[in-house]
C-alpha cells in the first residue's frame, strides 16, 4: 500500500524568506502523480503543485517548486518569497496513475508566516 | 470560480445519532468523493461515487455508512449510528474525469464533534 509522511507538523519562515517542505513517500507502482494541497484556514483544499512520476524536470508555479527525487522518493515544496498569504496547512499527496482515483495523503505541514 | 460547498460547517452529535453531511459538487463534474481527517491524523480516502453507485470504498466506511445523490446537486453522507471516533473532519471532493489530468476540487469540509 502507498504511504505519505510529512515530518514535519509545523514550520515558520519570516514574509520574504524561502522555506522548504518535506515529504516523502512509499511505493511499489511506477505511475503516478504527488502534489501539494494549501489548505487556509476554514477554506477549501487547494492544488498548489502537481509532478508526474515520469517527468524528470521538477515542477514550478511562480513561487512554488518542488524537488522530486523519484528514486529517494522525495517530494519536497519550496515556496519563495513567502507572503502572509502562504500561511496555511500544506498536505502533500499521492495518487496512482493506473490502479484508481483516490488520493492518499500525508498528515499535513502547517505553515506560519512571521512579520 | 466554482467551488464545491458543504454544510454545515460544524455538526455536533451525541453518540448512536445519525447524522446526515452534505456537499454541492461542481455542477458539471461527474464523479464524486468524501474524506475524512482524525485530528492530527491523515487525511484518508472513504469512498467514491459515480453515476449513482458507490465506485470504491476504503475499510473505514463499513455498513454505518452510506452515500447518496439524491436530486443531482446535493452529495450526502450519512452514518447511520455515530460513534465518538467517527468525530474528524469530512471532506467532500468533485472532479469531471477519473484520470489524473482531471483535478479534485475540495470542500471546506464539516467538522463532525461526536459527544
Amino acid at each position: 500500500a502507498q504511504t505519505v509522511t510529512q515530518s514535519q507538523p509545523e514550520m515558520s519562515v519570516q514574509e520574504a524568506e524561502t522555506v522548504t517542505l518535506s515529504c516523502t513517500y512509499d511505493t511499489s507502482e511506477s505511475d503516478y502523480y504527488l502534489f501539494w494541497y494549501k489548505q487556509p484556514p476554514s477554506r477549501q483544499m487547494i492544488l498548489v503543485i502537481r509532478q508526474e512520476a515520469y517527468k524528470q524536470q521538477n515542477a514550478t508555479e511562480n513561487r512554488f517548486s518542488v524537488n522530486f527525487q523519484k528514486a529517494a522518493k522525495s517530494f519536497s515544496l519550496k515556496i519563495s518569497d513567502s507572503q502572509r498569504g502562504d500561511a496555511a496547512m500544506y498536505f502533500c499527496a499521492y495518487r496512482s496513475e493506473t490502479s484508481d482515483d483516490k488520493i492518499i495523503f500525508g498528515k499535513g505541514t502547517r505553515l506560519h508566516i512571521l512579520p | 470560480e466554482p467551488e464545491v460547498t458543504q454544510t454545515p460547517s460544524h455538526q455536533v452529535t451525541q453518540m448512536g445519532q445519525e447524522v446526515i453531511l452534505r456537499c454541492v459538487p461542481i455542477s458539471n463534474h461527474l464523479y464524486f468523493y468524501w474524506y475524512r481527517q482524525i485530528l492530527g491524523q491523515k487525511v484518508e480516502f472513504l469512498v467514491s461515487f459515480y453515476n449513482n453507485e458507490i465506485s470504491e470504498k476504503s475499510e473505514i466506511f463499513d455498513d454505518q455508512f452510506s452515500v447518496e445523490r439524491p436530486d443531482g446537486s446535493n452529495f450526502t453522507l450519512k452514518i447511520r449510528s455515530t460513534k465518538l471516533e467517527d468525530s474528524a473532519m469530512y471532506f467532500c471532493a468533485s472532479t469531471l474525469g477519473r484520470t489524473t489530468s482531471y483535478e479534485q476540487y475540495f470542500g471546506p469540509g464539516t467538522r463532525l464533534t461526536v459527544t
